[in-house]
């Protein structure tokens, strides 16, 4: 079974300019998670879709951050501007259902250094 | 709320035993346990759920204690493998307000010397 695919693996960009990461989940997994994982610190949810809706952006920065899945499947996570403090990796995961009862796969992760 | 856990770091030999604690101030459904190497996705270890039974992943395994809303992840016989930062991920119920979304603690970097 394929695992979650993420690209680019790694992305270096100035401040004030704009990024765009892809994830694709594991085929039939209803929901998606985007988190931001900061060094040293544990994986913070910014979005959690269910099939194609948003369910959870609370802590999703909207004036810079935007994300979108298209057909239910594939999702994308875009950054406008680019803030120094946005640097971490960004951590797509899937799950075949919401709810805490459901394991989480997480793909490789996307760093990302804002200079 | 963020779950915390504790130590946050622990140095282990070969053979040894360590418990990672993970404690929430809100009532849990369910608690995830992932381990994440350096550079690497975190990989899922274990799911407890109120009410279901301690869970084990080859000489690890974990409890939950509801009252407390605290779980203990038990690092039995370490070996080189288990090297790595453990995260607790906790679970409220399914609401139309929660989703069921994880909170994350900040990790327990676990390192595991010959």
């Amino acid at each position: 079974e394929a695992g979650v695919a993420q690209s680019p693996r790694y992305k270096i960009i100035e401040k004030r300019q704009s990024v765009a990461f892809w994830c694709n989940p594991i085929s039939g997994h209803a929901t998606l998670y985007w988190y931001q994982q900061i060094l040293g610190q544990g994986p913070k949810l910014l979005i959690q879709f269910q099939n194609n809706g948003v369910v959870d952006d609370s802590q999703l920065p909207k004036d810079r951050f935007s994300a979108e899945r298209l057909k239910g499947v594939d999702s994308t996570l875009k950054i406008q501007p680019a803030k120094l403090e946005d640097s971490a990796v960004y951590l797509c995961a899937s799950s075949l259902a919401s709810g805490g009862a459901n394991e989480q796969f997480f793909g490789p992760g996307t760093r990302l250094t804002v200079l | 709320q963020q779950p915390v856990q504790s130590p946050q770091a622990v140095i282990l030999r070969e053979g040894e035993d360590a418990v990672i604690n993970c404690s929430s101030s809100k009532a849990l459904y369910s608690v995830h346990w992932y381990r994440q190497k350096h550079g690497e996705a975190p990989v899922f270890l274990m799911i407890l759920l109120k009410g279901g039974e301690q869970k084990g992943h080859e000489k690890i395994s974990a409890s939950f204690n509801e009252k407390k809303q605290q779980s203990s992840l038990y690092l039995t016989a370490s070996q080189l493998s288990y090297s790595g930062t453990y995260f607790c991920g906790t679970g409220l119920y399914l609401t139309t307000d929660s989703w069921g979304k994880l909170q994350f603690g900040a990790g327990t970097q676990v390192v595991v010397t010959p």
